[in-house]
């Protein structure tokens, strides 16, 4: 089946513990990204990678890391999370970063900083 | 600055009763308008492309229509189970890399 899996789906952390929040996709797309979701303010973009080892930030990056060391993986690492990176994080991918058609989305990893 | 803005943020309706979801744009050049359905706990998926103004899709209770300034997603004779979240997204020429979502529509059909 074709699929974006994220891992953790729930994480509660404290202030300044690094974690990282896996996303792997099984339909050998070269384009990814990362979103999260915020009450009110709608799907944002992180980061996105074009292909491997290309990566780009999008609107909201500060706090966050990315690598893109395979085609199917793209971890999102937060070195030092503080409070306001609590969030609903969504992963998606598409078969290029050129192509005009549909995101895929992994099933969203919530997010809790204490 | 692109953007994106929904209206309403939220829609009751009865079943059977049609209603439009609005989604406004503001992009330096068109590239692609999306819409997506979010359920609860899961994440977005993938309901229509629309790429110029005139252009409408289809999938079964649903129409979305496109002009130059906004694009309008028509509920037909609602169900319960099209209770969901509608988020319309957009991409710019030149920048294909992005996406810029709206803040979605929470649509609540009651039977």
């Amino acid at each position: 089946e074709a699929q974006v899996t994220q891992n953790p789906r729930y994480l509660i952390t404290v202030t300044g513990k690094k974690l990282t929040v896996t996303c792997s996709q099984n339909m050998n797309h070269e384009y990814m990204s990362w979103y999260r979701q915020d009450p009110g303010l709608g799907l944002r973009q992180i980061y996105y990678s074009m292909n491997v080892e290309v990566t780009d930030k999008g609107d909201v990056p500060e706090g966050y890391k990315v690598s893109r060391k395979e085609k199917r993986n793209f971890p999102l690492i937060l070195e030092s999370p503080s409070p306001n990176q609590t969030s609903l994080y969504f992963c998606a991918s598409r078969p290029r970063a050129a192509d005009t058609g549909e995101l895929f989305f992994g099933e969203g990893s919530r997010l809790t900083v204490l | 600055e692109d953007q994106v803005t929904q209206s309403p943020e939220a829609l009751r309706l009865q079943e059977g009763e049609s209603s439009s979801l609005n989604c406004s744009y503001t992009v330096s050049g068109l590239r692609g308008l999306f819409w997506y359905r979010q359920d609860p706990g899961k994440g977005p998926e993938f309901l229509f492309t629309l790429y110029s103004a005139g252009e409408e899709k289809e999938k079964e209770r649903l129409k979305a229509t496109l002009t130059k300034k906004e694009s309008f997603l028509h509920i037909t004779a609602p169900k319960p189970e099209d209770s969901a979240t509608y988020l319309c997204a957009v991409q710019a020429i030149g920048n294909f890399n992005k996406f810029y979502f709206g803040s979605g529509t929470k649509l609540n059909v009651k039977p």
